[in-house]
Order: C-alpha cells, then structure tokens, then sequence
C-alpha cells in the first residue's frame, strides 16, 4: 500500500542553520506530495505542496521538489529560526478511488538561539 | 486560522462512556476528514466524508462513527470508550475531492479517557 517515510527526529539544529528533513514515499501512478507543519498546541497546517514531477513548492523559505526518479520529497530551508520549531510531516494523497492523505510519522524540529 | 472549527477543546470521560466531536469545515468546503493523532500510531485516518455522503473509510473502529449533516458540518461518535482511545482528534476539510486539493485542519479535540 501507500506509504510516506520521513527521517526520524528530533533533527536539532541553531538558527541560522541549513535544514534537510528527508521524505521518501510508495505509491503507485502519481500522487500529489505535501509538507504539513504543526506547532505545539495547534493543528496541521499545509506549508507547500507539488502536484507533479519536477514540481517544486515552497513557502515561508521552505521549499521542496517532487522527485519521481529518487520517489522523495525533501524539505529544505536556508536558514532557520527559532519559530521554525515544529513537527513537520510529509504526506501523500493519490489521485482517483480511495485518496486519504497519507501521512509520515513526522519529523520535530528545535531551534536553539 | 485555517477557518476548520473543532468543538470542543479538551474532553475528559471514563471508560465505557460516549462522546460526539463536532466539527464545522471552512466556508466553502464539502470533504469532511476526521484524523486520530496518538504517540503510538501517528496521525491515523478514519473516515472522510463528500457532502453529505461516506467517502472513504480508514482505521475506523465499529464502535465510532460519524455523519455529516445537511449544513456540512459533521460529528464524529466514540462509544464504549477505552483508555487506548485516548488521543487528538482532527477534523479537516477540503473543497474537493482531489488529489492536489489541500486539507486545513482544525485545532483538534483533545481527549483523555480515565
């Protein structure tokens, strides 16, 4: 079946820091790809997206590129801060019947001064 | 504010008992999602409903249900609640049924069985 993998967390990091967080995913034909960001206390809430091949997203600084060769979503952000501190999840959701959004476990992120 | 709206926050019961999660999706919006988010199991999907009718079932146990009602706005039913049932409930809602269209999810109801 479907299935998202994100690295594990917690990724820590100081501001200003490069960021990777890794995604890979399994599905089949071709699925929209999706980074949802959640701070303590709140809901999810959708950062970017990329429908297609090649797509890239991005938002905020963050960005992602879909990429059907390597089946991965990778985030990345320049340089982080200290409100960047979140659980990020990647997440999936395949075009026609049956299209839940898949999620990955979600990967937490601390920004330390 | 994604404009999804969860009531209520926090819910406190015992075993065995029954609750109703509301949950009214942002204007517009006609896919209503319920999402179970524990330590253990990650975010899980339960159910997902089109105006008004069942779209798609997940990790949904017999004992919770859930309808959505003429005005959109759906409830999600948990009965003969155990302690493992204890978690945060999203609901989400899109406008389509699409793959590219994005969910918004509300704040979540909180709820701790003892």
């Amino acid at each position: 079946g479907d299935s998202v993998t994100q690295m594990e967390g917690p990724v820590t990091l100081s501001e200003e820091a490069f960021l990777t967080i890794n995604c890979t995913y399994t599905a089949t034909g071709y699925p929209s790809l999706f980074w949802y960001v959640q701070y303590p206390g709140e809901g999810l809430q959708l950062l970017l997206k990329a429908t297609k091949a090649d797509d890239k997203g991005s938002n905020k600084g963050f960005e992602a590129t879909y990429r059907k060769e390597t089946t991965s979503f990778h985030l990345e952000k320049g340089s982080v801060q200290v409100s960047d501190s979140a659980v990020y999840f990647c997440a999936l959701r395949r075009s026609g019947g049956y299209n839940k959004l898949i999620f990955g476990a979600g990967t937490r992120l601390a920004v330390h001064p | 504010d994604s404009g999804v709206t969860q009531t209520p926050k926090h819910l406190i019961t015992a075993t065995g008992q029954r609750v109703t999660l509301r949950c009214s999706p942002r204007s517009g919006d006609l896919s209503v999602y319920w999402y179970q988010q524990s330590l253990d199991q990650g975010l899980q999907f339960l159910i997902q409903y089109y105006n008004g009718e069942e779209r798609a079932k997940g990790n949904i146990l017999e004992r919770f249900s859930a309808q959505q009602f003429p005005d959109l706005h759906s409830e999600l039913n948990l009965s003969s609640l155990e302690l493992g049932d204890s978690a945060l409930y999203f609901c989400a809602s899109s406008v389509g049924d699409t793959a590219n269209s994005p969910l918004h999810f509300g704040n979540g109801t909180r709820l701790t069985v003892t």
